[in-house]
């Protein structure tokens, strides 16, 4: 079966960069969706096909893909971002997320 | 506003059913595919199956194939999850979430989450 593999967690001093990867063979023909999810609460999507963003989501969030990696850029990283974020395909009408990355804004 | 509003937490003992569910409004139910994910505790998201309330054409991920049954009632736009026989195991959140295909089938709209508690 399909699989994504994404870092346990990712640490990011407040008001830098940071990126979260996403592996998977041959993502560069998959789409690539990310979600955000607070602690205690649903997820939320940042980023869909890869690199488009919901009108609500602020440009700060981008996203981009190469032959099997897909990041989730976050710039300007605000306390308010702490949170697990996962990436997601459809492999054969089957969905399939990575195991998520928790993001630390220190 | 979309909205997807699920039946509240379960404290359910093994081998005994369970169906909860996710009313939708703020748009046409039938327009959509709806999906149900498993979140258990400390875990990551797992995608356990989708259906069409239109026609409910559903699909199953293998992992959640023959364990659950996903179905739908167009006259009260609302979708089920439902277990026959629960187990420990299924101790998780789950959640309801719209996909849409404008959005290469990205999930866009989340339910706020079942917590089904199994336990003897």
């Amino acid at each position: 079966s399909y699989e994504l593999t994404q870092p346990l967690s990712v640490s990011v001093s407040l008001g830098q960069t940071a990126r979260i990867t996403c592996d998977g063979y041959n993502l560069g023909s998959k789409d690539v969706h990310w979600y955000q999810q607070k602690a205690g609460q649903a997820p939320l999507l940042v980023i869909y096909s890869n690199r488009y963003r919901p009108s609500e989501i602020p440009a700060r969030f981008s996203g981009s893909k190469s032959a099997n990696t897909a990041t989730l850029t976050i710039t300007r990283a605000q306390a308010g971002d702490e949170a697990d974020y996962h990436c997601q395909v459809w492999d054969t009408s089957t969905g399939v997320f990575g195991g998520g990355t928790k993001l630390t804004v220190l | 506003d979309v909205q997807l509003v699920q039946s509240g937490a379960e404290l359910k003992k093994p081998g005994e059913s369970l169906k909860i569910s996710c009313q939708v409004s703020g748009y046409t139910f039938t327009n959509y595919w709806i999906g149900w994910l498993r979140q258990m505790p400390g875990r990551g998201l797992e995608w356990m199956g989708v259906i069409y309330p239109s026609d409910s054409d559903t699909t199953y991920s293998p992992s959640f194939q023959g364990q659950v049954t996903i179905s739908a009632d167009k006259s009260i736009s609302t979708a089920y999850l439902q277990w026959n026989s629960l187990k420990a195991s299924d101790t998780a959140i789950y959640y309801c979430a719209r996909r849409d295909s404008s959005l290469a089938l990205a999930f866009d709209h989340w339910g706020q989450g079942t917590l089904v508690t199994v336990s003897s």
